[in-house]
């Protein structure tokens, strides 16, 4: 099963554009990227998928590398309602089947 | 539409004491899961239901029991519970099928203390 790698913490300036990390260097040819996040103690939220072109949806945009290795999450104009922790999630398996396997994340602080 | 809805919400058990964890869907999602989540913790995966009638071990099975009793509901019994099982559980739904392209929604979780 492909593992990510993410950075344990980052901050990020309100207003300004929050780009979040992963390593993903053994993701197989037909797994996709998942990024969820979860706010305080809630459930996780979905935000976005990709698996090999650049997605873009209304709550932020992912980029992934050409050689899929490597992604990047970005929330254009990060607020406070930002404040999570962002994981980024390879899905195993196909079919019906497929799981999300989390990692521990990154927690994105949004400051004033 | 509720989505993944979750009951109990809250829950202290005493040690050895059994209890069934609800979880219910009405996106007719053909997979769900079972997840636990430990203080500062990602989200282990601890069984899951690919279609209805069926179901599978994930990465933290020991302790649990799951019951696909159809396709909206799947519930997760501890039949002896352990201080260890401390945790907040999280139920999911996605729709699966063919492709892997399909986000997971999840409830919002279960907080279960073991005394």
């Amino acid at each position: 099963d492909a593992k990510t790698t993410q950075p344990p913490s980052m901050d990020c300036a309100e207003g300004r554009a929050a780009n979040l990390p992963c390593n993903h260097s053994t993701i197989s040819g037909n797994e996709y990227v998942y990024w969820y996040r979860q706010i305080h103690s809630q459930g996780p939220q979905y935000i976005i998928h990709g698996l090999k072109n650049n997605e873009t949806n209304e709550m932020a945009s992912l980029i992934i590398t050409e050689d899929r290795k490597s992604s990047t999450l970005i929330l254009p104009h990060a607020t406070l309602r930002d404040t999570a922790v962002y994981y980024c999630i390879v899905r195993v398996g196909t079919g019906t089947a497929s799981k999300l396997t989390f990692g521990t994340g990154t927690r994105l602080q949004v400051t004033l | 539409n509720a989505g993944v809805t979750q009951t109990p919400k809250f829950q202290v058990l005493k040690t050895g004491q059994s209890m069934t964890l609800q979880c219910a869907q009405d996106m007719n999602h053909n997979s769900m899961y079972w997840y636990r989540q430990d203080p500062g913790m990602g989200l282990r995966l601890i069984y899951y239901s690919a279609s209805e009638g069926t179901t599978d071990k994930g990465e933290v099975p020991n302790g649990y029991n799951v019951s696909r009793l159809n396709k909206r509901e799947f519930s997760l019994r501890l039949e002896s519970a352990a201080p260890s099982q401390t945790s907040v559980y999280f139920c999911a739904s996605s729709g699966g099928g063919t492709s892997t392209g399909t986000e997971a929604f999840f409830g919002q979780g279960t907080r279960l203390t073991v005394v």
